[in-house]
Protein backbone atom coordinates (compact mmCIF):
# COMPACT_ATOMS: atom_id res chain seq x y z
CA UNK A 1 0.00 0.00 0.00
CA UNK A 2 1.10 3.65 -0.66
CA UNK A 3 1.96 5.49 2.02
CA UNK A 4 2.13 9.27 1.83
CA UNK A 5 2.82 11.01 5.23
CA UNK A 6 2.70 15.05 5.57
CA UNK A 7 4.69 16.43 9.05
CA UNK A 8 3.69 18.08 11.10
CA UNK A 9 -0.12 17.86 11.13
CA UNK A 10 -0.47 21.54 12.69
CA UNK A 11 1.95 24.63 12.48
CA UNK A 12 1.33 28.13 13.73
CA UNK A 13 4.16 30.37 13.11
CA UNK A 14 3.75 34.43 13.11
CA UNK A 15 3.38 36.51 9.86
CA UNK A 16 6.48 37.27 8.27
CA UNK A 17 8.19 34.12 9.38
CA UNK A 18 9.70 31.53 7.07
CA UNK A 19 8.20 27.69 7.08
CA UNK A 20 9.52 24.24 5.73
CA UNK A 21 6.57 21.88 5.27
CA UNK A 22 7.42 17.89 4.82
CA UNK A 23 5.90 15.08 2.78
CA UNK A 24 7.42 11.65 2.68
CA UNK A 25 6.39 8.84 0.44
CA UNK A 26 7.43 5.09 0.66
CA UNK A 27 8.02 4.05 -3.02
CA UNK A 28 10.77 6.11 -4.62
CA UNK A 29 9.00 5.43 -8.21
CA UNK A 30 6.98 8.33 -8.50
CA UNK A 31 5.86 10.16 -11.62
CA UNK A 32 5.45 13.44 -10.39
CA UNK A 33 4.49 14.65 -6.66
CA UNK A 34 2.45 17.78 -6.35
CA UNK A 35 1.41 20.40 -3.75
CA UNK A 36 -2.15 21.94 -3.30
CA UNK A 37 -3.73 24.29 -1.10
CA UNK A 38 -6.86 23.65 0.82
CA UNK A 39 -8.90 26.32 2.40
CA UNK A 40 -11.89 25.50 4.91
CA UNK A 41 -14.81 23.62 3.36
CA UNK A 42 -13.12 24.07 -0.04
CA UNK A 43 -11.62 22.31 -3.28
CA UNK A 44 -8.22 21.99 -3.54
CA UNK A 45 -6.23 24.23 -5.23
CA UNK A 46 -2.73 23.12 -6.87
CA UNK A 47 0.48 24.85 -6.16
CA UNK A 48 3.48 23.32 -7.42
CA UNK A 49 3.66 19.87 -9.64
CA UNK A 50 7.64 18.41 -10.16
CA UNK A 51 8.12 15.49 -12.51
CA UNK A 52 10.06 13.01 -11.40
CA UNK A 53 13.06 14.18 -13.28
CA UNK A 54 12.98 17.74 -11.47
CA UNK A 55 14.92 18.74 -8.54
CA UNK A 56 12.79 21.48 -7.46
CA UNK A 57 9.38 24.26 -8.47
CA UNK A 58 9.36 27.78 -7.63
CA UNK A 59 6.42 30.25 -7.63
CA UNK A 60 6.45 33.16 -5.90
CA UNK A 61 7.35 32.83 -2.43
CA UNK A 62 6.79 28.97 -2.54
CA UNK A 63 9.51 26.82 -3.35
CA UNK A 64 9.15 22.84 -3.42
CA UNK A 65 11.61 20.63 -3.97
CA UNK A 66 12.35 17.05 -4.42
CA UNK A 67 14.58 13.80 -3.27
CA UNK A 68 13.00 10.68 -4.75
CA UNK A 69 15.94 8.70 -3.34
CA UNK A 70 14.78 9.98 0.42
CA UNK A 71 11.25 9.76 -0.75
CA UNK A 72 10.72 13.20 0.23
CA UNK A 73 9.83 16.14 -0.57
CA UNK A 74 9.49 20.04 1.35
CA UNK A 75 7.09 23.19 0.71
CA UNK A 76 9.44 26.38 1.74
CA UNK A 77 7.02 29.33 2.25
CA UNK A 78 8.89 32.72 2.36
CA UNK A 79 7.93 35.28 4.36
CA UNK A 80 4.75 33.97 5.39
CA UNK A 81 1.08 35.99 5.70
CA UNK A 82 -1.94 35.41 7.62
CA UNK A 83 -3.59 34.56 4.04
CA UNK A 84 -1.29 31.59 3.54
CA UNK A 85 -3.43 30.35 6.51
CA UNK A 86 -5.01 27.34 4.94
CA UNK A 87 -4.01 23.38 4.79
CA UNK A 88 -1.44 22.21 2.63
CA UNK A 89 -1.55 18.39 0.81
CA UNK A 90 1.01 16.58 -1.42
CA UNK A 91 -0.13 14.21 -3.12
CA UNK A 92 2.49 11.77 -5.45
CA UNK A 93 1.56 9.38 -8.79
CA UNK A 94 3.60 6.86 -9.64
CA UNK A 95 4.66 5.01 -13.05
CA UNK A 96 2.78 2.16 -12.71
CA UNK A 97 -0.93 3.57 -11.69
CA UNK A 98 -3.02 6.65 -12.56
CA UNK A 99 -4.31 8.01 -9.07
CA UNK A 100 -2.58 10.44 -7.13
CA UNK A 101 -2.48 8.83 -3.35
CA UNK A 102 -2.86 11.66 -1.17
CA UNK A 103 -1.04 12.62 2.26
CA UNK A 104 -3.33 13.73 5.46
CA UNK A 105 -1.83 17.41 5.20
CA UNK A 106 -0.56 20.01 7.28
CA UNK A 107 -2.68 22.77 8.54
CA UNK A 108 -0.90 25.79 8.45
CA UNK A 109 -1.86 29.14 10.60
CA UNK A 110 0.22 32.64 10.02
CA UNK A 111 -0.90 34.78 13.33
CA UNK A 112 -0.52 38.19 12.12
CA UNK B 1 -15.36 29.99 -17.39
CA UNK B 2 -13.82 26.83 -17.42
CA UNK B 3 -13.68 24.71 -14.64
CA UNK B 4 -15.65 21.74 -12.33
CA UNK B 5 -18.59 22.57 -10.85
CA UNK B 6 -20.45 20.12 -8.04
CA UNK B 7 -24.16 20.08 -6.53
CA UNK B 8 -25.44 20.53 -4.36
CA UNK B 9 -22.77 22.12 -1.49
CA UNK B 10 -24.65 20.36 0.92
CA UNK B 11 -27.10 17.36 0.84
CA UNK B 12 -28.39 15.67 3.64
CA UNK B 13 -29.34 12.02 3.54
CA UNK B 14 -32.07 10.13 5.56
CA UNK B 15 -31.63 6.42 6.66
CA UNK B 16 -32.09 3.44 3.65
CA UNK B 17 -32.05 6.23 0.97
CA UNK B 18 -29.73 7.05 -2.04
CA UNK B 19 -28.39 10.32 -3.48
CA UNK B 20 -26.72 11.11 -6.00
CA UNK B 21 -23.56 14.01 -6.21
CA UNK B 22 -23.24 15.75 -9.29
CA UNK B 23 -20.08 16.33 -10.89
CA UNK B 24 -19.81 18.30 -14.48
CA UNK B 25 -16.35 19.77 -16.14
CA UNK B 26 -16.02 21.89 -18.89
CA UNK B 27 -12.27 21.67 -19.33
CA UNK B 28 -12.71 18.77 -22.02
CA UNK B 29 -10.59 16.26 -19.72
CA UNK B 30 -10.67 12.89 -20.26
CA UNK B 31 -10.30 11.57 -16.73
CA UNK B 32 -12.57 12.21 -13.52
CA UNK B 33 -12.40 11.35 -10.26
CA UNK B 34 -14.02 11.23 -6.88
CA UNK B 35 -12.68 11.18 -3.43
CA UNK B 36 -13.94 11.01 -0.24
CA UNK B 37 -12.00 13.39 2.60
CA UNK B 38 -12.49 12.85 6.41
CA UNK B 39 -11.71 14.67 9.53
CA UNK B 40 -7.95 14.35 10.34
CA UNK B 41 -7.77 11.99 7.04
CA UNK B 42 -6.35 12.45 3.40
CA UNK B 43 -7.96 12.25 0.57
CA UNK B 44 -9.25 8.62 -0.73
CA UNK B 45 -10.25 7.58 -4.03
CA UNK B 46 -13.70 6.37 -4.25
CA UNK B 47 -14.01 5.77 -8.11
CA UNK B 48 -12.48 7.03 -11.29
CA UNK B 49 -13.15 7.42 -15.02
CA UNK B 50 -10.43 7.45 -17.52
CA UNK B 51 -12.43 7.33 -20.36
CA UNK B 52 -16.52 7.40 -21.14
CA UNK B 53 -18.50 4.32 -20.71
CA UNK B 54 -15.42 3.24 -18.48
CA UNK B 55 -14.96 3.48 -15.18
CA UNK B 56 -12.68 1.91 -12.09
CA UNK B 57 -13.11 1.25 -8.78
CA UNK B 58 -10.73 3.23 -6.38
CA UNK B 59 -9.90 1.89 -2.23
CA UNK B 60 -13.08 2.43 -1.22
CA UNK B 61 -15.60 2.37 -3.78
CA UNK B 62 -17.71 -0.29 -1.17
CA UNK B 63 -21.11 1.78 -0.99
CA UNK B 64 -20.65 4.27 -4.07
CA UNK B 65 -21.94 3.60 -7.65
CA UNK B 66 -20.87 5.78 -10.51
CA UNK B 67 -21.70 6.40 -14.84
CA UNK B 68 -19.66 7.99 -17.42
CA UNK B 69 -22.23 8.44 -19.76
CA UNK B 70 -20.89 11.65 -21.30
CA UNK B 71 -17.65 13.74 -20.76
CA UNK B 72 -18.31 16.34 -19.10
CA UNK B 73 -20.44 14.25 -15.98
CA UNK B 74 -19.23 11.92 -13.75
CA UNK B 75 -22.36 11.60 -10.84
CA UNK B 76 -21.49 9.70 -7.39
CA UNK B 77 -24.57 7.82 -5.95
CA UNK B 78 -23.88 6.90 -2.15
CA UNK B 79 -26.22 4.30 -1.99
CA UNK B 80 -27.99 3.02 1.19
CA UNK B 81 -25.05 0.37 1.92
CA UNK B 82 -22.81 2.87 2.21
CA UNK B 83 -23.18 2.77 6.17
CA UNK B 84 -20.68 5.92 6.97
CA UNK B 85 -21.34 8.64 4.30
CA UNK B 86 -20.83 11.55 6.31
CA UNK B 87 -18.37 13.25 4.79
CA UNK B 88 -16.88 15.89 2.33
CA UNK B 89 -16.89 14.71 -1.33
CA UNK B 90 -14.60 16.09 -3.99
CA UNK B 91 -14.59 15.59 -7.44
CA UNK B 92 -12.02 16.14 -9.65
CA UNK B 93 -10.68 16.35 -13.40
CA UNK B 94 -7.30 15.52 -15.43
CA UNK B 95 -6.20 15.02 -19.26
CA UNK B 96 -5.39 11.53 -18.33
CA UNK B 97 -2.48 9.02 -17.52
CA UNK B 98 0.56 9.91 -14.71
CA UNK B 99 1.70 13.21 -16.15
CA UNK B 100 -1.08 15.77 -15.54
CA UNK B 101 -2.58 18.00 -12.53
CA UNK B 102 -5.56 17.61 -11.28
CA UNK B 103 -8.39 19.98 -11.41
CA UNK B 104 -10.59 19.66 -8.17
CA UNK B 105 -14.31 21.06 -7.81
CA UNK B 106 -15.40 22.95 -4.62
CA UNK B 107 -17.14 20.07 -3.21
CA UNK B 108 -20.16 18.67 -1.64
CA UNK B 109 -21.09 17.89 2.08
CA UNK B 110 -22.68 15.07 3.02
CA UNK B 111 -24.66 14.26 5.73
CA UNK B 112 -27.09 12.26 7.59
CA UNK B 113 -30.17 13.19 9.31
Amino acid sequence: KQEVTQIPAALSVPEGENLVLNCSFTDSAIYNLQWFRQDPGKGLTSLLLIQSSQREQTSGRLNASLDKSSGRSTLYIAASQPGDSATYLCAVIYWTGNQFYFGTGTSLTVIP
Amino acid sequence: DGGITQSPKYLFRKEGQNVTLSCEQNLNHDAMYWYRQDPGQGLRLIYYSQIVNDFQKGDIAEGYSVSREKKESFPLTVTSAQKNPTAFYLCASGAGGNQETQYFGPGTRLLVL
